[in-house]
Parts: structure tokens; sequence; C-alpha cells
């Protein structure tokens, strides 16, 4: 069985600062992986999807990578702003009928 | 731009009852997905669907049932609701598996 761990739960940063959010899982035979930003009372929002083939993905001030052999994948958020604080999710999809296992989530405060 | 619209956002039922989660999108996604979030456990897969006319047991089905009678809707139902079904539930859709899923903004519902 899949399991996915996000470390650290939660992350507080000055703004300005780059910081790199990370994403574990144990089974490597991944379809694909995901990010999500969710804020409080609200569903998530796709960040990046990088699919199994690929080793990363980049949007903006964000840039995830994948690293299915040692399982784990990394969100690199550069310059980052208060209008960043969320929490983030990763979601390792596991098969080809789009199932996911997501993680729990790092919550980031970016402080003003 | 209305997306995947999910109703009611708040409910509150006794033991006992039923009721149904209505999800509705308007992208002409084929899959559909029911989710569950509950602290300390992320996100687990409730059903899904890969099409109008199907469904499929994801990770925690049990004292939910499902349909996609249309394209556009999954319902959700809860025919005995418990305490243990006290979650915020989440729907979500995509065209194909190795596109980003678009989620709702949830249902709080709560059994008391």
């Amino acid at each position: 069985k899949q399991e996915v761990t996000q470390i650290p739960a939660a992350l507080s940063v000055p703004e300005g600062e780059n910081l790199v959010l990370n994403c574990s899982f144990t089974d490597s035979a991944i379809y694909n992986l995901q990010w999500f930003r969710q804020d409080p009372g609200k569903g998530l929002t796709s960040l990046l999807l990088i699919q199994s083939s690929q080793r990363e993905q980049t949007s903006g001030r964000l840039n995830a990578s994948l690293d299915k052999s040692s399982g784990r994948s990394t969100l690199y958020i550069a310059a980052s702003q208060p209008g960043d604080s969320a929490t983030y999710l990763c979601a390792v999809g596991n098969t080809n009928a789009g199932k996911s296992t997501f993680g729990d989530g790092t919550t980031l405060t970016v402080k003003p | 731009n209305a997306g995947v619209t999910q109703t009611p956002k708040f409910r509150v039922l006794k033991t006992g009852q039923s009721m149904t989660l209505l999800c509705a999108q308007d992208m002409n996604h084929e899959y559909m997905y029911w989710y569950r979030q509950d602290p300390g456990m992320g996100l687990r897969l409730i059903h899904y669907s890969v099409g109008e006319g199907t469904t499929a047991k994801g990770e925690v089905p049990d004292g939910y049932n499902v349909s996609r009678l249309k394209k556009q809707n999954f319902l959700l139902g809860l025919e005995s609701a418990a305490p243990s079904q006290t979650s915020v539930y989440f729907c979500a859709s995509s065209t194909v598996p190795d596109q980003p899923q678009h989620f709702g903004d949830g249902t709080r519902l709560s059994i008391l």
C-alpha cells in the first residue's frame, strides 16, 4: 500500500525567502505526482503535475522535482510572499484510473 | 466559470438519517472522484467514476453509495449516517488521469 509523507507538518518563513517542501512515497511504481495548494475552508487547487517519465515541472516561482528511485518529490518556492501562505499537499497517482494517495500536507506561513 | 460545484456546503444530520451530496462539473470531464478529508488522515478516496454510468470503489467505500447517471453529475449517498462519517467531503474531476484534478470547495458534514 502506497504511503505518502510530508515533512515538516508546518513551516514559517519570512517574506522573500526561498523554501523547499518535501514529499516522500514508499512505492516507486507511480503514474504521476501532483502538488496542490489548499486555502482554509476551500478545496484544492492543482499547482503542478509531474508525469512518471518526467523529472521536473515549473510554473512561475514554483518548481517541482520527482525522483522515483528514491521515492521523493520536492516543491521549491522562490521569493516567498504572504499570499503563498496555505497548506501544500502532494498526491501520488498510483494507477491510470486517477486513483491517488495524498500526504497530510505542509502548512506554510509566510510572514511579512 | 463554475468548474466543480458541490451542494450543499454545510449540513448537520442525526445518526441514522440519509442524505445525498451532489457534485456537478461543467468541464465535460470523464473522471470524477469523491474524497473525504479528516484531520491527520489526509484525503482518502471514497468512490470514483471513469465515465457516465460507471462507478468503482476507492479506499474507504463502506457506508457510501454513488451514482453517475449523467456525465456532469456524481452523487454521493449516505444511507444511514454514522458519527464516524463526520468529515469534509470533496468532489474532483479530470479529463483523463494524467491531467490535473479540479476540486470543488467541499461539503462540511456533521453527524450527531
